[in-house]
């Protein structure tokens, strides 16, 4: 009943630092996103992945990178972060082709200092 | 023009109160529409499908209406606890599954 599963839920990094945002999903989802979300910006799009083996960039993809690790699990990685990349990252996932709405994880606040 | 638009608000209304949010969206085609409900420092929940022809879930209502291509959502006799942002959400590219948010629009209800 765990439905999508963000870790971690809190990060600070320093400026430069690398990591990796992990995402997972139990619901046999065949399509996975990752969100950023900053005051005033609404939900943006940094990559997703319609189905297992496939990633495409979203509206933000510029510092970050993904894999789709397998039909489960879709991560989001940061090679040098930056303090415009603090904000709360959304991962989320859906049948795909089929628009039941998306499931959201908790999300992870990261802060760049 | 962004493609999904929302009145920010906020919206400050007092409890037992009707208040309706309107959202217009761009892309003609779109197929698929949802109101999602954000709670402070929380993720994203779908509050519920917009579905052609209306639809209410108890004190929900939502419209379509796709000549003006707008979509609403009425809440009747409002509680302390719909206070929240309320996003609407609009299928982007047909077939990809990809859904488009709004900024949200911001409900307070007051005692």
């Amino acid at each position: 009943n765990a439905g999508v599963t963000q870790t971690p839920k809190f990060q600070v990094l320093k400026t430069g630092q690398s990591m990796t945002l992990q995402c997972a999903q139990d619901m046999n989802h065949n399509s996975m996103y990752w969100y950023r979300q900053d005051p005033g910006m609404g939900l943006r799009l940094i990559y997703y992945s319609a189905s297992e083996g496939t990633t495409d960039k979203g509206e933000v993809p510029n510092g970050y990178n993904v894999s789709r690790l397998n039909k489960r699990e879709f991560s989001l990685r940061l090679e040098s972060a930056a303090p415009s990349q603090t904000s709360v990252y959304f991962c989320a996932s859906s049948h795909g082709t089929i628009n039941y709405g998306y499931t959201f994880g908790s999300g992870t606040r990261l802060t760049v200092v | 023009r962004k493609e999904v638009e929302q009145d920010p608000g906020p919206f400050n209304v007092p409890e037992g109160a009707t208040v309706a949010f309107n959202c217009t969206y761009s892309n003609s085609a779109s197929q698929s529409f949802f109101w999602y409900r954000q709670d402070c420092r929380k993720e994203p929940k779908l509050l519920m499908s917009v579905y052609s022809s209306g639809n209410e879930d108890g004190r929900f209502t939502a419209q379509l209406n796709r000549a003006s291509q707008y979509i609403s959502l009425l809440i009747r006799d409002s509680k302390l606890s719909d206070s929240a942002t309320y996003l609407c959400v609009v299928n982007g590219i047909i077939n990809t599954g990809k859904l488009i948010f709004g900024q949200g629009t911001t409900l307070q209800v007051k005692p």
